[in-house]
């Protein structure tokens, strides 16, 4: 079974600073999906980005990108220029690409942004 | 706002109360999902509808019953909760078959359930 490891409860950046959340993962399967989702205080789960397993470039959108090492099962989030609405719980996850795959999360970080 | 809706947001029942939670999609989408979030722990799939089909029940006890009318509803009837059921219970949705390729969920910002 597959598991993901967020194993930093919570972190601390400087607003406009730079932040790095990290997740690893155990799966015996080539090729998968990743994710990162955010949870701010309201609630709303909101997808930041997605990697797939067989692309070798990392995925980037706007001030967020992932460093993914397929081959250390690792999957960090980097925050660039960081705001104060970036506050929020930040979930990794995992899914394979077979019929009826689920997402498997991790249990989450709480990012904090000071101002 | 992700396209997905959910009522009611706060909810307070007692154990012998029967409730129900709805979530309700305007992506176009054809598979839903109810999960539940607990303090400290991961998110828990509980069901899956595929289609209108449930292709996934990950030994959700039967004081939970979800269902989906159609592809853009999804329910969950609560009755005899207990206590340790009270968290916050998200639905999602996606495209089309769960798992397919490129298929991501889209979550609502969940309905926070308090048993007493």
């Amino acid at each position: 079974a597959q598991t993901v490891t967020q194993s930093q409860p919570e972190m601390s950046v400087q607003e406009a600073e730079t932040v790095t959340l990290s997740c690893t993962y155990d799966t015996s399967e080539s090729d998968y999906y990743l994710f990162w989702y955010k949870q701010p205080p309201s609630r709303q789960m909101i997808l930041v980005i997605r990697q797939e397993a067989y692309k070798q470039q990392n995925a980037t959108e706007n001030r967020f990108s992932v460093n993914f090492q397929k081959a250390a099962k690792s999957f960090s989030l980097k925050i660039s220029d960081s705001q104060l609405g970036d506050a929020a719980m930040y979930f990794c996850a995992y899914r394979s690409t077979g019929a009826n795959s689920k997402l498997t999360f991790g249990k989450g970080i709480t990012l904090s942004v000071r101002p | 706002e992700t396209g997905v809706t959910q009522t009611p947001r706060h909810l307070v029942m007692g154990m012998t109360n029967k409730k129900s939670l709805k979530c309700e999609q305007h992506l176009g989408h054809n598979a839903m999902y109810w999960y539940k979030q607990s303090a400290k722990k991961p998110l828990e799939l509980m069901f899956v509808y595929n289609f209108k089909e449930q292709t996934e029940n990950n030994s959700v006890p039967s004081r939970f019953s979800p269902e989906c009318p159609n592809s853009s509803h999804l329910f969950l009837h609560l009755h005899t909760l207990q206590p340790e059921d009270s968290a916050l219970y998200l639905c999602a949705s996606s495209h089309g078959l769960a798992g397919a390729r490129g298929d991501t969920q889209y979550f609502g910002p969940g309905t926070r359930l308090t048993v007493l």
